[in-house]
């Protein structure tokens, strides 16, 4: 399974846009990008998904460059109820269920 | 729709005792898998399936055991509780292509062992 790092934590303030990037250099063929949220004292929760150039839904925007050994996530102004935990995972998600879960980013929001 | 069911919510055992936690999903998923998450870590694979009959270790098995006998039951049972297993456990189910939604976890088990 591919290994991933982030950075332990990231400040913002609200309102700003806020991108966490995800380095996994040795990501293989197969392999899905998927970020999780995690707030305090409560299961993680899925954000997005994808496998290689952008992806874009109603919470955040992953972007992925064409070699695939980074991903980033983005949200959009932020707001006090983002202040979570985010993980990001890398794993080919068609086979099996082991899904193994990094240290995280912790993103404190500021007013 | 419930979704992923986790019982207890809490619990304290003493050192030695034996316990099962209850996890149940009402989604038809195919994958389901437990997670430990102690203070101020991220979360740890205990053991997970893939479908019913079929279970596998994840990075920390020891000390825990799993049996998927439904698709919708997986309970994770403690031999005999350590210290060392106080922690919040997770539940996580998922359909066998994840697509978009990914894993859907529990609310969570917080164990107490003294």
């Amino acid at each position: 399974l591919a290994k991933t790092t982030q950075p332990i934590s990231m400040d913002s303030y609200e309102g700003q846009e806020v991108n966490i990037t995800c380095s996994h250099n040795n990501i293989a063929t197969n392999d899905y990008i998927t970020w999780y949220q995690q707030f305090p004292s409560q299961g993680p929760r899925f954000i997005i998904q994808g496998y290689k150039t952008k992806v874009t839904n109603e919470v955040a925007s992953l972007f992925i460059p064409a070699d695939r050994k980074s991903s980033t996530l983005s949200l959009p102004r932020v707001s006090l109820s983002d202040t979570a935990v985010y993980y990001c995972l890398v794993g080919d998600i068609r086979q099996g269920g082991k899904l193994i879960f990094g240290q995280g980013t912790e993103l404190s929001v500021k007013p | 729709n419930a979704g992923v069911t986790q019982t207890p919510k809490f619990q304290v055992l003493k050192t030695g005792q034996s316990m099962t936690l209850q996890c149940a999903q009402d989604m038809n998923h195919e994958y389901m898998s437990w997670y430990r998450q102690d203070p101020g870590m991220g979360l740890r694979l205990i053991h997970y399936s893939v479908g019913a009959g079929i279970t596998d270790q994840g990075e920390v098995p020891n000390g825990y055991n799993v049996s998927r006998s439904t698709t919708e039951d997986f309970p994770l049972r403690l031999l005999s509780a350590a210290p060392s297993q106080t922690s919040v456990y997770f539940c996580a189910s998922s359909y066998r292509w994840q697509g978009e939604y990914g894993y859907t976890f529990g609310s969570g088990t917080r164990l107490t062992v003294v």
